[in-house]
């Protein structure tokens, strides 16, 4: 059974970084693209990132670049999203996404969650 | 950048049909997914390529996608559909996922 769990979730200060993990077991995780999609309390949801099956092709949300970098470790099927220069509108619960297929496709499966706080 | 737009609410009585709608420029050009969001869970997919309903959910689901709209419909609402909906598609534009504001839907 497909499974997607993040962790890494937290408080964290203005300005600072963080760095978020999904482990991904029940799946031949290398052959899927993934993705990390965010929502903030209350609010729609919002993608972020998308990385390829083989993590040479990354995509990110315009509003984000600079800031997060997606990667990707096929042999521990470990997907992590880094973030730094934090504000408080990156708070919200991020969620480690599996895309179906294609990078054109819908996410088939969603993790719970890990819930980041950007606060002093 | 591509945008979706949905309205924010919809009030259905059970036993009702509801339509959901996602605008956005010849969406018809476009593959749309619809996900179902209940209160403190994560998203679920109930709707994919249109028209596609994944397995487990019912058939009470269908999709349709024309013009500038694409619609998720549900027949005969029970209160256990109450969620938030959002609909999402591909910009080959930009290469990004977008996603609407999403629509919730109150069972009456």
């Amino acid at each position: 059974e497909v499974h997607l769990v993040e962790s890494g979730g937290g408080l964290f200060p203005p300005g600072g970084s963080l760095r978020l993990s999904c482990v991904a077991p029940g799946f031949t995780f290398g052959d899927y693209w993934m993705s990390w999609v965010r929502q903030a309390a209350g609010k729609g949801l919002e993608w972020v990132a998308n990385i390829k099956e083989d993590g040479s092709e990354k995509i990110y949300a315009e509003s984000l670049k600079g800031r997060i970098s997606i990667a990707r470790d096929n042999s521990k099927k470990l997907l992590s999203l880094h973030m730094d220069y934090l504000r408080g509108e990156d708070t919200a619960v991020y969620y480690c996404v599996r895309l179906s297929g294609v990078k054109t496709g819908h996410y088939d499966y969603w993790g719970r969650g890990t819930v980041v706080t950007v606060s002093s | 950048s591509y945008v979706l737009t949905q309205a924010p609410s919809l009030s259905v009585a059970p036993g009702e049909t509801a339509r959901i709608s996602c605008g956005g420029i010849n969406i018809e050009s476009k593959s749309v997914h619809w996900y179902q969001q209940k209160s403190g869970q994560a998203p679920v997919v109930v709707m994919y390529y249109d028209t596609d309903r994944p397995s487990g959910i019912p058939e009470r689901f269908s999709g349709s996608n024309s013009g500038d709209t694409a619609t998720l419909t549900i027949r005969v609402v029970e209160v256990g559909d109450e969620a938030d909906y959002y609909c999402q598609v591909y910009d080959s534009a930009t290469d990004h996922a977008v996603f609407g504001g999403g629509t919730r839907v109150t069972v009456l």
